[in-house]
């Protein structure tokens, strides 16, 4: 079945060092997402692509954080400056469009990358 | 805005117990959708099912069920029957429809940690 993979599965880095976490989505898949989970909370949007750019983004996807699919298959997430707070899990997701009904997606979920930043 | 609470924190049962998993959201909208996505021990998200806000069917699956009152905003899950391998954390999540396509936002709720003893 396909899936969505993410690298690294785990990186430890320290304050102030930039991070870039790289997504696989699957390959036929239009719509790319980052989520991130803090240690025992809920699961938060961060950002959505598209066509290549940004469709939607939260508060917490701030001038520190961008995207980028730079080739036809790999999405990556970076980090600018990590700060301590951004230790948690990182989830990329991917979806198909479902036939045109927005919101309807179903997401394919990688494993995720866990960012411990000291 | 859009909000999903799982009031349930941590539930614990034995072996073949039937447990039921609650989810409440809030929407303003009248076209959303309502998912749940099953994260076992190793870190990923599954998706299980994606109700939409038209359809108040029941739906079954194995030993799976899913009630969807939208008079309560509630999308409960039960699994019968619940096996060891049903261990997981369990989030609801809610998507609303949108105009501009391709921008897809879930919204979790805090999860729901089960844990089945054998």
């Amino acid at each position: 079945e396909p899936e969505v993979t993410q690298t690294p599965s785990h990186q430890v880095t320290q304050m102030g060092q930039e991070v870039i976490l790289r997504c696989v989505p699957i390959s036929n898949h239009l719509y790319f997402y980052w989520y991130r989970q803090i240690l025992g909370q809920k699961v938060e949007f961060l950002v959505s692509f598209y066509n290549n750019e940004i469709s939607e983004k939260s508060e917490i996807f701030d001038d520190q954080f961008s995207v980028e699919r730079p080739d036809g298959s790999n999405f990556t997430l970076k980090i600018r400056s990590t700060k301590l707070e951004d230790s948690a899990m990182y989830f990329c997701a991917s979806s198909v469009r479902a036939g045109g009904m927005p919101g309807a997606n179903v997401l394919t979920f990688g494993a995720g990358s866990r960012l411990t930043v000291l | 805005a859009q909000k999903v609470t799982q009031a349930q924190t941590e539930i614990s049962v034995v072996e073949k117990e039937d447990v039921t998993l609650d989810c409440v959201y809030e929407t303003r909208d009248t076209t959303y959708y309502l998912f749940w996505y099953k994260q076992p021990p190793s870190g990923e998200l599954v998706f299980l099912i994606r109700r939409n806000s038209f359809d108040e069917q029941n739906e079954i699956s194995g030993r799976y069920s899913w009630n969807f009152q939208k008079s309560t905003s509630s999308f409960n899950f039960t699994i019968t029957a619940s096996q060891v391998v049903d261990s997981a954390v369990y989030f609801c999540a809610l998507s609303e429809a949108r105009i501009v396509q391709g921008a897809q936002k879930l919204v979790f709720g805090q999860g729901t940690r089960l844990t089945i003893n054998p």
